[in-house]
């Protein structure tokens, strides 16, 4: 069974302050790995597809990386817009369903000024 | 990126009765669309692909004589909760995958809540 672990549940950083979140994945022959930001009471935004262990992809503040086993999204000197929740999301083989999306249960990251 | 629609973004209805969630693809065409379900400070759970001119697959544990998906055009999917009970109150988020297929946009979302 595929599965996604995301890691922490949340996470509270200051203005500036660097880190990085995590996404554990389990995938019988992984498609795609995908990196979304939620804002409350809103659909997810796309963010990222990581498709091969190495691969590294950038946006403004934002970098997602990937390893076989899971993938990391850093976020350089975050400013309070970026407090959102981040959902990590996997998809399978066709084998296990084309273009269906595992998710895992997200990170809310707080940005205090 | 592409864009997915839905309509309506809000509604509160009576125990008892039916919803209509529309899922529209805006500036492509989705001959597949995925309605997910999502509980408070929860992740996204899958519970249905829709296919444009065929039956909906739905996910384990999810009552397809319920939630009934009608994917009628390329780029119209619609889900309706039928007999809605206060339980069936989440936030329902439609998504379709891009012209590459390798990619997937997600709607705003639609809020229900049952009294």
């Amino acid at each position: 069974e595929d599965q996604v672990t995301q890691s922490p549940e949340a996470l509270r950083l200051q203005e500036g302050e660097s880190s990085s979140l995590n996404c554990s994945y389990t995938v019988s022959g992984l498609r795609g790995l995908f990196w979304y930001r939620q804002d409350p009471g809103k659909g997810p935004e796309f963010l990222f597809t990581l498709y091969s262990a190495g691969e590294e992809k950038e946006k403004e503040r934002l970098k997602a990386t990937l390893t076989k086993k899971e993938s990391f999204l850093h976020i350089t000197a975050p400013k309070p817009e970026d407090s959102a929740t981040y959902l990590c999301a996997v998809q399978a083989s066709v084998i296990q369903g084309a273009q269906k999306l595992v998710f895992g249960q997200g990170t809310r990251l707080t940005i205090n000024p | 990126g592409a864009v997915v629609s839905q309509h309506p973004s809000w509604v509160i209805c009576k125990s008892g009765t039916s919803v209509k969630i529309e899922c529209r693809s805006l500036d492509f065409q989705a001959t597949t669309m995925f309605w997910y379900r999502q509980f408070p400070k929860q992740s996204l759970m899958l519970m249905a692909t829709s296919n444009e001119g065929s039956k909906a697959t739905y996910e384990q544990g999810v009552e397809k004589d319920k939630f009934l998906i009608n994917h009628a055009s390329l780029t119209l999917s619609t889900l309706t909760v039928t007999s809605a009970h206060p339980e069936d109150s989440s936030f329902y988020i439609c998504s379709a995958p891009g012209t590459t297929r390798r990619e997937q946009f997600f709607g705003p979302g639609t809020r229900l809540t049952v009294l």
